[in-house]
């Protein structure tokens, strides 16, 4: 079946940056689109971007424009997330989903604070 | 961006109660493909959202059938018809005919 397998959670310095991973399984990654989502401890869900693992083609949210970086690895059917220059305000929960949410990975917690 | 207004905020009821969720977009959500990319989540506490409906009315896989969308252009609904302890969680609605995809402010749903 498919699975997306988040990596694990991140405390982080401000002005630091940090890499987010999603591995999947039981689908074809490589012919597939995999998008990313922020919610903030009891807030609602924010769309990041989406990016085609067959070329590695990607669409932001002009809101996370700069902030994160969205690439794959079809080798090992991963999806990751760059996230730079973090503050206090991308503390969060960052989600990968595909098919229009049809599946979610568990998320993964990312603190930022010195 | 378009907006996604959810009411009620908190929805209280009780096991076996028929309730409504209210999703109301600032613009028409009908595509030029004539598709309507509007879905429903359910998240609870400490999970992933997990996709009950899509396309207005479409019920996802193992999603029990006392879950049901509808609506059309602005206005979408979500009906539970008879409650269970289960269904208790957050709900959030999405569009994703414009970009980018924006989802509802939630409502959530706890017991009476």
């Amino acid at each position: 079946q498919v699975k997306l397998q988040q990596s694990g959670a991140e405390l982080v310095k401000p002005g630091a940056s940090v890499k987010l991973s999603c591995k999947t399984s039981g689908y074809t990654f490589s012919t597939s689109y995999m998008s990313w989502f922020k919610q903030i401890p009891g807030q609602s869900i924010e769309w990041i971007g989406m990016i085609y693992a067959g070329d590695g083609g990607t669409g932001y949210n002009q809101k996370f424009k700069g902030k994160a970086t969205l690439t794959v690895d079809t080798s090992s059917s991963t999806a990751y997330m760059d996230l730079s220059s973090l503050t206090t305000e991308d503390s969060a929960v960052y989600f990968c989903a595909r098919e229009a949410g049809r599946y979610w990975g568990q998320g993964v917690m990312v603190t930022v604070s010195s | 961006d378009v907006v996604l207004t959810q009411t009620p905020s908190i929805l209280s009821a009780t096991i076996g109660q028929s309730v409504s969720i209210s999703c109301r977009s600032s613009q028409s959500l009908l595509d030029s493909d004539g598709n309507t990319y509007l879905y429903w989540f359910l998240q609870r506490p400490g999970q992933s959202p997990q996709r009950l409906i899509y396309l207005v009315s479409n019920l996802g896989s193992g999603v029990p059938n006392r879950f049901s969308g509808s609506g059309s252009g602005t206005d979408f609904t979500l009906k539970i018809s008879g409650v269970e302890a289960e269904d208790l969680g957050v709900y959030y609605c999405m569009q994703a005919t414009h970009a980018p995809p924006t989802f509802g402010g939630g409502t959530k749903l706890e017991l009476k």
